[in-house]
């Protein structure tokens, strides 16, 4: 089945690191991608791993794939107010619709000043 | 900035109603998809469009319905509104298979 599961919430402070986890059930996923939501606003394409990588560092952001737990990370160094948005993490199954993205609910980081 | 622009930003509609929402992506972005937000939930794949035709749908229903034009924009049609139709209405478009790039959404209320 398609499922991809997330954390809600996560608090850190300004400066600190934040690490938002998501596990999915498609191993055959190909790709697996992070988006950033602010209020009222479309998704933003932060990042995405292919699935036979482990890790991907991009600036700030350092994502780590664990194929054989379906596990998915997402680091965020320096977490600023700035980043405070909805978090979400999404897979793109093996077959099927070319550009169909299964989501996961989503994850609220808040940044404490 | 993504390139993709969605129109009208806001729409209230009552049940029974039609609507066409519209998208338009870069050129060269030839696969358009459509997704519903839910208040709260992650979005739902509706379905996508290449050159001009539906390939690939989610579990949505038949009065949920789409066009894709040469000129790289997009309509996604819904009929006979319901109150659970209401959403944030998501067109993401791809130049390639590893990325899809989203449009700001047009936030649909059916009342």
């Amino acid at each position: 089945g398609e499922d991809v599961e997330q954390s809600l919430f996560l608090s850190v402070r300004e400066g600190d690191s934040s690490v938002i986890n998501c596990t999915y059930t498609d191993s055959s996923s190909t790709y697996l991608y992070w988006y950033k939501q602010e209020p009222g606003a479309g998704l933003q394409l932060l990042t995405y791993i292919f699935s036979n990588m482990d890790m991907k560092q991009d600036q700030r952001l350092t994502v780590l794939l664990n194929k054989k737990d379906k596990h998915l990370s997402l680091r965020i160094a320096d977490t600023q107010t700035g980043d405070s948005a909805i978090y979400f993490c999404a897979e793109k199954p093996k077959g099927g619709a070319t550009n169909k993205l299964i989501f996961g609910t989503g994850t609220l980081l808040a940044v404490q000043p | 900035e993504t390139g993709v622009t969605q129109s009208p930003t806001h729409l209230i509609k009552t049940r029974g109603q039609q609507v066409t929402l519209r998208c338009s992506s870069q050129s060269g972005h030839n696969t358009v998809s459509w997704y519903q937000q839910a208040l709260g939930q992650g979005p739902q794949f509706i379905f996508q469009y290449y050159r001009e035709e539906e390939n690939g749908r989610g579990n949505f229903p038949p009065r949920f319905s789409g066009l894709q034009f040469p000129n790289y924009s997009s309509e996604l049609n819904v009929n006979a509104l319901e109150l659970d139709d209401s959403a944030l209405y998501l067109c993401a478009s791809s130049p390639h298979q590893e990325t899809q790039y989203f449009g700001p959404g047009t936030r649909l209320l059916v009342l």
